[in-house]
Protein backbone atom coordinates (compact mmCIF):
# COMPACT_ATOMS: atom_id res chain seq x y z
CA UNK A 1 0.00 0.00 0.00
CA UNK A 2 0.79 2.97 -0.28
CA UNK A 3 3.07 4.60 2.17
CA UNK A 4 3.19 8.70 3.67
CA UNK A 5 3.09 11.59 1.24
CA UNK A 6 4.08 14.83 1.74
CA UNK A 7 3.68 17.81 -0.53
CA UNK A 8 5.10 20.10 -1.80
CA UNK A 9 9.15 18.22 -1.48
CA UNK A 10 10.64 21.42 -1.89
CA UNK A 11 9.30 25.59 -0.67
CA UNK A 12 11.29 28.26 -1.59
CA UNK A 13 10.15 31.06 0.65
CA UNK A 14 10.82 34.97 1.71
CA UNK A 15 10.80 35.73 5.06
CA UNK A 16 7.94 37.07 6.27
CA UNK A 17 5.72 34.57 4.15
CA UNK A 18 3.10 32.07 5.01
CA UNK A 19 3.23 28.69 3.95
CA UNK A 20 1.33 25.66 4.45
CA UNK A 21 2.80 21.71 4.07
CA UNK A 22 0.70 19.31 3.86
CA UNK A 23 0.62 15.24 5.00
CA UNK A 24 -1.12 12.52 3.97
CA UNK A 25 -0.94 9.44 6.09
CA UNK A 26 -1.01 5.79 5.66
CA UNK A 27 -4.79 5.13 4.58
CA UNK A 28 -6.42 3.93 8.15
CA UNK A 29 -3.45 5.34 10.20
CA UNK A 30 -5.04 7.96 13.68
CA UNK A 31 -1.68 8.65 15.15
CA UNK A 32 -0.36 11.55 12.67
CA UNK A 33 3.17 13.29 13.53
CA UNK A 34 4.94 16.18 12.64
CA UNK A 35 8.40 16.67 12.98
CA UNK A 36 11.41 19.04 12.07
CA UNK A 37 15.04 18.30 11.32
CA UNK A 38 17.72 20.71 11.08
CA UNK A 39 21.21 20.08 9.27
CA UNK A 40 23.22 17.42 10.71
CA UNK A 41 20.20 16.92 13.44
CA UNK A 42 18.06 14.14 14.27
CA UNK A 43 14.04 14.98 13.78
CA UNK A 44 12.37 16.99 16.52
CA UNK A 45 8.88 16.29 17.52
CA UNK A 46 5.77 19.37 16.56
CA UNK A 47 3.06 18.02 17.24
CA UNK A 48 0.70 15.04 18.38
CA UNK A 49 -2.70 14.45 16.18
CA UNK A 50 -4.63 11.50 17.60
CA UNK A 51 -7.80 11.58 14.82
CA UNK A 52 -9.11 15.34 14.41
CA UNK A 53 -7.78 16.15 17.50
CA UNK A 54 -4.01 17.26 18.50
CA UNK A 55 -3.10 15.41 21.59
CA UNK A 56 0.12 17.23 22.24
CA UNK A 57 1.72 20.29 20.57
CA UNK A 58 4.25 20.52 23.17
CA UNK A 59 7.09 20.72 20.64
CA UNK A 60 5.59 23.81 18.57
CA UNK A 61 8.57 26.56 18.99
CA UNK A 62 6.23 29.41 19.08
CA UNK A 63 2.56 30.99 17.98
CA UNK A 64 3.83 31.23 14.45
CA UNK A 65 3.36 27.66 13.86
CA UNK A 66 -0.09 26.13 13.92
CA UNK A 67 -1.36 22.55 12.48
CA UNK A 68 -4.64 21.08 11.64
CA UNK A 69 -6.07 17.68 10.80
CA UNK A 70 -9.93 18.68 10.53
CA UNK A 71 -10.95 14.98 8.79
CA UNK A 72 -8.86 12.87 11.03
CA UNK A 73 -6.23 12.18 7.93
CA UNK A 74 -4.99 14.98 5.65
CA UNK A 75 -2.79 16.93 7.48
CA UNK A 76 -1.67 20.58 7.15
CA UNK A 77 1.19 22.16 9.22
CA UNK A 78 0.81 26.29 8.26
CA UNK A 79 3.70 28.60 9.47
CA UNK A 80 3.13 32.36 9.52
CA UNK A 81 5.37 35.06 9.12
CA UNK A 82 8.22 32.71 8.24
CA UNK A 83 11.84 33.53 9.34
CA UNK A 84 15.08 32.16 8.24
CA UNK A 85 15.95 29.84 11.45
CA UNK A 86 12.55 27.85 9.96
CA UNK A 87 14.40 26.84 7.04
CA UNK A 88 14.40 22.73 7.88
CA UNK A 89 12.93 19.48 6.56
CA UNK A 90 9.35 19.02 7.83
CA UNK A 91 8.72 14.94 8.38
CA UNK A 92 5.56 13.61 8.89
CA UNK A 93 5.03 10.06 10.26
CA UNK A 94 1.97 8.12 10.39
CA UNK A 95 0.87 5.00 13.12
CA UNK A 96 -1.78 2.78 13.26
CA UNK A 97 -2.89 3.91 16.54
CA UNK A 98 -1.25 6.24 19.56
CA UNK A 99 0.22 3.65 21.47
CA UNK A 100 3.67 3.83 20.75
CA UNK A 101 2.66 2.09 17.60
CA UNK A 102 5.80 2.43 15.24
CA UNK A 103 5.88 5.71 13.29
CA UNK A 104 5.89 5.50 9.64
CA UNK A 105 7.88 8.66 7.80
CA UNK A 106 7.09 10.33 4.75
CA UNK A 107 10.05 12.12 2.92
CA UNK A 108 9.67 15.32 3.63
CA UNK A 109 8.92 18.86 3.01
CA UNK A 110 12.18 20.92 2.21
CA UNK A 111 11.54 24.52 2.93
CA UNK A 112 14.27 27.26 3.00
CA UNK A 113 13.32 30.77 3.83
CA UNK A 114 15.07 33.42 1.80
CA UNK B 1 13.81 14.12 31.15
CA UNK B 2 14.02 11.81 27.73
CA UNK B 3 17.52 11.85 25.92
CA UNK B 4 19.59 9.76 23.64
CA UNK B 5 22.90 9.76 22.91
CA UNK B 6 24.67 8.76 19.62
CA UNK B 7 28.18 9.50 20.06
CA UNK B 8 29.70 8.56 16.87
CA UNK B 9 29.27 11.15 14.94
CA UNK B 10 30.63 9.53 11.35
CA UNK B 11 32.19 5.79 10.71
CA UNK B 12 33.86 4.60 7.70
CA UNK B 13 34.82 1.58 6.98
CA UNK B 14 35.73 -0.61 4.15
CA UNK B 15 32.85 -2.90 2.87
CA UNK B 16 32.34 -6.02 4.48
CA UNK B 17 33.32 -4.95 7.41
CA UNK B 18 31.36 -5.42 10.67
CA UNK B 19 30.49 -2.24 12.40
CA UNK B 20 28.68 -1.28 15.46
CA UNK B 21 26.90 1.74 16.14
CA UNK B 22 26.30 3.01 19.28
CA UNK B 23 23.02 4.33 21.09
CA UNK B 24 22.84 5.23 24.88
CA UNK B 25 19.41 6.57 26.30
CA UNK B 26 18.11 8.31 29.01
CA UNK B 27 14.62 7.85 31.06
CA UNK B 28 12.61 7.93 34.42
CA UNK B 29 9.92 5.67 32.74
CA UNK B 30 10.02 1.85 33.32
CA UNK B 31 8.00 1.25 30.35
CA UNK B 32 9.40 2.44 27.12
CA UNK B 33 9.91 1.92 23.64
CA UNK B 34 13.67 1.82 21.50
CA UNK B 35 13.60 2.41 17.67
CA UNK B 36 16.12 2.59 14.80
CA UNK B 37 15.64 4.16 11.96
CA UNK B 38 18.13 4.62 8.44
CA UNK B 39 18.05 7.48 6.69
CA UNK B 40 19.55 7.28 3.10
CA UNK B 41 20.42 10.03 0.68
CA UNK B 42 17.21 10.14 -0.11
CA UNK B 43 16.24 11.30 2.76
CA UNK B 44 12.81 9.32 3.95
CA UNK B 45 13.94 8.07 7.43
CA UNK B 46 13.14 3.93 7.20
CA UNK B 47 11.84 2.08 9.89
CA UNK B 48 14.41 -0.85 11.20
CA UNK B 49 13.01 -2.10 14.86
CA UNK B 50 11.23 -1.34 17.58
CA UNK B 51 11.71 -2.88 20.54
CA UNK B 52 9.87 -2.57 24.46
CA UNK B 53 11.77 -1.98 27.86
CA UNK B 54 11.17 -5.85 28.98
CA UNK B 55 12.19 -7.30 26.40
CA UNK B 56 16.01 -7.54 26.84
CA UNK B 57 16.23 -10.39 23.99
CA UNK B 58 18.86 -9.54 21.04
CA UNK B 59 17.41 -9.60 17.69
CA UNK B 60 19.18 -10.72 14.65
CA UNK B 61 17.78 -9.64 10.94
CA UNK B 62 20.14 -10.96 8.04
CA UNK B 63 23.03 -8.96 8.61
CA UNK B 64 21.41 -6.14 11.16
CA UNK B 65 21.18 -7.40 14.67
CA UNK B 66 21.08 -5.28 17.85
CA UNK B 67 21.99 -5.68 21.57
CA UNK B 68 19.63 -4.24 24.29
CA UNK B 69 21.36 -4.14 27.92
CA UNK B 70 19.16 -2.14 30.11
CA UNK B 71 22.09 -2.25 32.95
CA UNK B 72 23.70 0.04 31.23
CA UNK B 73 20.85 1.83 28.87
CA UNK B 74 22.18 0.93 25.36
CA UNK B 75 20.33 -0.54 22.51
CA UNK B 76 23.36 -0.81 19.72
CA UNK B 77 23.42 -1.78 16.26
CA UNK B 78 25.67 -4.29 14.52
CA UNK B 79 25.85 -4.31 10.95
CA UNK B 80 27.74 -7.84 9.92
CA UNK B 81 29.73 -8.06 6.70
CA UNK B 82 28.53 -4.23 5.63
CA UNK B 83 27.57 -3.63 2.07
CA UNK B 84 28.33 0.06 0.06
CA UNK B 85 24.26 -0.03 0.38
CA UNK B 86 24.23 0.52 3.96
CA UNK B 87 25.51 3.90 3.35
CA UNK B 88 23.35 6.22 5.71
CA UNK B 89 22.29 8.53 8.29
CA UNK B 90 21.21 6.32 11.28
CA UNK B 91 19.02 7.58 14.31
CA UNK B 92 18.22 5.34 17.24
CA UNK B 93 14.80 6.65 19.11
CA UNK B 94 13.08 6.70 22.27
CA UNK B 95 9.54 6.68 23.04
CA UNK B 96 8.16 6.75 26.96
CA UNK B 97 4.94 5.12 27.50
CA UNK B 98 4.01 6.68 30.20
CA UNK B 99 3.30 9.75 28.67
CA UNK B 100 0.38 10.64 26.58
CA UNK B 101 2.81 12.43 23.72
CA UNK B 102 3.73 9.24 21.77
CA UNK B 103 6.63 11.26 20.83
CA UNK B 104 9.65 10.09 19.33
CA UNK B 105 12.97 11.25 20.85
CA UNK B 106 16.05 11.02 18.62
CA UNK B 107 19.27 11.05 18.97
CA UNK B 108 21.43 13.44 16.54
CA UNK B 109 22.74 10.39 14.28
CA UNK B 110 25.79 8.48 13.16
CA UNK B 111 26.51 9.20 9.47
CA UNK B 112 27.75 5.55 8.33
CA UNK B 113 29.96 5.40 5.33
CA UNK B 114 30.96 1.87 3.23
CA UNK B 115 33.95 2.15 1.10
CA UNK B 116 34.34 -0.35 -1.65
Amino acid sequence: GAGVSQTPSNKVTEKGKYVELRCDPISGHTALYWYRQSLGQGPEFLIYFQGTGAADDSGLPNDRFFAVRPEGSVSTLKIQRTERGDSAVYLCASSRSGNQETQYFGPGTRLLVL
Amino acid sequence: AQKVTQAQTEISVVEKEDVTLDCVYETRDTTYYLFWYKQPPSGELVFLIRRNSFDEQNEISGRYSWNFQKSTSSFNFTITASQVVDSAVYFCALSEANQGAQKLVFGQGTRLTINP
